[in-house]
């Protein structure tokens, strides 16, 4: 039982390039949720999903675009990046009725 | 959802009890109060959540007013491994899209020192 795995865990890109970052769970969890993170700030929230199939818009979503095909899998895709988006990224997935949620270690992104 | 309010920061001295506040005064009588923290570099780490009783559990111990107005986040017996960011959550526990959102605010940074 591996909780949820964020796949990779450092990358850099160069200004421009695109590149998927994996979120994937194995409890069987409805909610899954892509935050990031700049140094010395506080979580904010891009993208999250209520269920296979479905995605839905947080706090700052522009720039990234995400996929749930699979109900285990939360894909986040940046199409262009920029050096804006050098962050750590996080995701997390919850079941349906509780907020407990429980957190990947994090991918750390680099765009130069 | 009801709006939190956290102190910025907390000091601690190791092995005595941490006792972070917080301020929910718009909370209505469905809304949960969870807790979550944030150790450097980790991602949050859920702590503990209840409605209006007082919980415990082997983190830590919840105290909600009678009112519900305000909490307490209590760590019996502090270490340096509890140095950590400390969020404040208030949520519906229902299913439907509009309650999926899941978002932190500032949160209180606490310190423990030796």
């Amino acid at each position: 039982n591996a909780g949820v795995t964020q796949t990779p865990k450092f990358r850099v890109l160069k200004t421009g390039q695109s590149m998927t970052l994996l979120c994937a769970q194995d409890m069987n969890h409805e909610y899954m949720y892509w935050y990031r993170q700049d140094p010395g700030m506080g979580l904010r929230l891009i993208h999250y999903s209520v269920g296979e199939g479905t995605t839905a818009k947080g706090e700052v979503p522009d720039g990234y675009n995400v996929s749930r095909l699979k109900k285990q899998n939360f894909l986040l895709g940046l199409e262009s990046a920029a050096p804006s988006q050098t962050s750590v990224y996080f995701c997390a997935s919850r079941m349906t009725v509780t907020f407990q949620a429980f957190f990947g270690q994090g991918t750390r992104l680099t765009v130069v | 959802d009801a709006k939190t309010t956290q102190p910025p920061s907390m000091d601690c001295a190791e092995g005595r009890a941490a006792n972070l506040p917080c301020n929910h005064s718009t909370i209505s009588g469905n809304e949960y109060v969870y807790w979550y923290r944030q150790i450097h570099s980790q991602g949050p780490q859920y702590i503990i959540h209840g409605l209006k009783n007082n919980e415990t559990n082997e983190m830590a111990s919840l105290i909600i007013t009678e009112d519900r107005k305000s909490s307490t986040l209590i760590l019996p017996h502090a270490t340096l491994r509890d140095t950590a960011v400390y969020y404040c959550i208030v949520r519906v526990e229902a299913g439907g899209t509009s309650y999926g959102k899941l978002t932190f605010g500032q949160g209180t940074i606490l310190t423990v020192h030796p």
